[in-house]
């Protein structure tokens, strides 16, 4: 069974300040993975996905993660920091069989605050 | 953004009244899924649905029943709400290849 850990719970931050948020996750075969925001009282946006290919991938909002295989990381960075990237951070891995087409469900880690100050 | 709505978007209920939750998507997306988001846990996959009447259960699906008649409807029913029920609730839809899912705005029950 999958898993997902997101190492830090809370993110606090100052503007204009790089910020990397952790994540690892456990998986028995090949992975798709995600990161999702959610801003206050709003639902889960898609930031950026791995699906294949390059290690690094650019998302929304200058986010950018990097897959790392053998760390069975997936942690997600932005060099500089904004007021309105204040928001709740999931990261999430959906397995696949040999084809590519996934098993239809996708597993959460339990979310990151990030906070950035002024 | 995806068409998805999920209606009511709040609602306060009382123990042991039966609850149903409305998920409608205008995507043609073949599969639906209905989450709880809770702090400290997440989200956590209650019920989801491969096809028109085809649907299973997900890791919390005790006290929660699921129908979908319809490609664009999937509705979510507390058979008798708990207070332990209390959450957001969230629907999401996929095309299955990559499972990258996408969000409807939740609903916000409360079980008093």
């Amino acid at each position: 069974a999958q898993s997902v850990t997101q190492l830090d719970s809370q993110v606090p931050v100052f503007e204009e300040a790089p910020v990397e948020l952790r994540c690892n996750y456990s998986s028995s075969v090949s992975v798709y993975l995600f990161w999702y925001v959610q801003y206050p009282n709003q639902g889960l946006q898609l930031l950026l996905k791995y699906l294949s290919g390059s290690t690094l991938v650019k998302g929304i909002n200058g986010f950018e993660a990097e897959f790392n295989k053998s760390q069975t990381s997936f942690h997600l960075r932005k060099p500089s920091v904004h007021i309105s990237d204040t928001a709740e951070y999931f990261c999430a891995v959906s397995d696949f069989q040999a084809g590519g087409t996934s098993y239809g469900k996708l597993t959460f880690g339990q979310g990151t605050i990030l906070t950035v100050h002024p | 953004d995806a068409g998805i709505t999920q209606s009511p978007r709040h609602k306060v209920t009382e123990t042991g009244t039966p609850v149903t939750l409305r998920c409608h998507q205008t995507e043609n997306h073949r599969y639906m899924y209905w989450y709880r988001q809770d702090p400290g846990h997440g989200l956590r996959l209650i019920h989801y649905s491969y096809g028109v009447k085809d649907t299973d259960k997900g890791e919390v699906s005790d006290g929660y029943s699921v129908s979908r008649s319809k490609t664009e409807d999937f509705l979510l029913t507390l058979e008798s709400a708990t207070s332990s029920q209390t959450s957001v609730y969230f629907c999401a839809i996929s095309e299955i290849k990559y499972n990258e899912q996408y969000f409807g705005p939740g609903t916000r029950l409360t079980v008093t």
